[in-house]
């Protein structure tokens, strides 16, 4: 089975434009959720998706959006660039919750790298 | 209450050594506790998770100990080979939730 694909990998921007990443779960799974991965900050949550709904959202601004498209493929949209946007962006799967899966995994993609100028 | 607390921030070992990673949390509502392992520019990879009913968990030479009163679980890794060098990430997960909340993260080096 196919990994978690996230395109493109490496992305560089200037401040104040717009970014779109792409994320393609493993087949089966319904369940996409972002993280954003600085030296700072570590590893944060950004939003979760399960059948196109967002079910979970981070302590990002609105700047940070996302959509999930009903074959469970998922996008982030980063609005206005700003400096410190600048991170490795990763997209995790997992089948999706039902009652009694609490330990559903997730799955990481290898992430997109963006350096905003 | 959100926070996943996790040391040390960087670990040298030798080859064989066991070296031994903690996490402290205080969300009592966590009932998931996942260990990933991360090399440069790769995405986290799961290793070992464990559920609060269980003391402890092994996968391999991968040793996960739990202490729910104390609120801390740690990481025990059995004769480190110097493959095992790169960083390692503890979190927590309410029930049925997508969302982990992250440890800030343990560089390993093991020395041949």
């Amino acid at each position: 089975k196919a990994g978690v694909t996230q395109t493109p990998r490496y992305l560089i921007k200037t401040r104040g434009q717009q970014v779109t990443l792409s994320c393609s779960p493993i087949s089966g799974h319904r369940s996409v959720s972002w993280y954003q991965q600085t030296p700072g900050q570590g590893l944060q949550f950004l939003f979760e998706y399960f059948s196109e709904t967002q079910r979970n959202k981070g302590n990002f601004p609105g700047r940070f959006s996302g959509r999930q498209f009903s074959n469970s493929r998922s996008e982030m949209n980063v609005s206005t660039l700003e400096l410190g946007d600048s991170a490795l962006y990763l997209c995790a799967s997992s089948l999706g919750f039902r009652a009694g899966r609490a330990t559903d995994t997730q799955y990481f993609g290898p992430g997109t790298r963006l350096t905003v100028l | 209450q959100q926070q996943v607390k996790q040391s040390p921030q960087s670990l040298i070992v030798q080859k064989g050594g066991i070296p031994i990673i903690n996490c402290a949390y205080e969300n009592t509502a966590f009932d998931y506790f996942p260990w990933y392992q991360q090399f440069p520019g790769k995405g986290p990879a799961l290793l070992i998770a464990i559920r609060p009913d269980v003391s402890e968990k092994k996968e391999g030479r991968f040793t996960i100990s739990f202490n729910k009163s104390a609120k801390q679980f740690s990481l025990h890794i059995m004769d480190s080979q110097p493959g095992d060098s790169a960083t390692y990430f503890c979190a927590a997960r309410r029930s049925h939730t997508g969302k982990l909340i992250f440890g800030q993260g343990t560089t390993l080096q093991v020395k041949p």
